[in-house]
């Protein structure tokens, strides 16, 4: 079983500010690295499928990196605002078999 | 399109009985999941099927059973539910592969409370 690391928990930005949070994974044999936002009594949205050493994909003011390598990727929100407000879910895709998810960071965004 | 269809989306059992939580896709995906979500665990798969006709054990199989009933449907069976059950059930497609990367496309949950 893979071990999907995230950090931190949970954070609580104030409207505007710029964050990001981290998800780890085993680097060897690394298929393919999926972000997900999940709002409450939602269901999970995908983000980015992210796959190559260097990967950077963007969708408006959230970004992420991939570094398979060293086994992390960094989720970014620029500008923060309420809406925001989520819990941010990783997951390694192992081989195309299936995901192991990491627990999530959730997010608050203060207005 | 639909996407994905969960039923029930709410349910409440004694423990000791059964049920089927039911889920079907209308994206002629190929592989489906069961997971459940527990407060600071994240989502944790129960069964899987990678395609019709073929399912495998995910992290946490012990006391469901599943069945993929044809390329749209894959029910997940509480034959003897516990109050350990108690979970929001999430069943998800995706179409995986090695050229096409999918992310995986959830229904809306089941919360099942097992008194």
């Amino acid at each position: 079983i893979l071990n999907v690391e995230q950090s931190p928990q949970s954070l609580h930005v104030q409207e505007g500010d710029s964050t990001n949070f981290t998800c780890s994974f085993p680097s060897s044999n690394f298929y393919a690295l999926h972000w997900y936002r999940w709002e409450t009594a939602k269901s999970p949205e995908a983000l980015f499928v992210m796959t190559l050493n260097g990967d950077e994909k963007k969708k408006g003011r959230i970004s992420a990196t991939l570094n398979t390598k060293e086994g992390y990727s960094y989720l970014y929100i620029k500008g923060s605002q309420p809406e925001d407000s989520a819990t941010y879910l990783c997951a390694c895709d192992n081989y195309g078999q299936n995901f192991v998810f990491g627990p999530g960071t959730r997010l608050s965004v203060l207005p | 399109n639909a996407g994905v269809t969960q039923t029930p989306k709410f349910q409440v059992l004694k423990t000791g009985q059964s049920m089927t939580l039911q889920c079907a896709q209308d994206m002629n995906h190929n592989s489906m999941y069961w997971y459940r979500q527990d407060p600071g665990m994240g989502l944790r798969l129960i069964y899987y099927s990678a395609s019709e006709g073929t399912t495998d054990k995910g992290e946490v199989p012990n006391g469901y059973n599943v069945s993929r009933l044809n390329k749209r449907e894959f029910s997940l069976r509480l034959e003897s539910a516990a109050p350990s059950q108690t979970s929001v059930y999430f069943c998800a497609s995706s179409r995986p592969g090695q050229d096409s990367n999918q992310p995986q496309h959830f229904g809306d949950g089941t919360r099942l409370s097992i008194l």
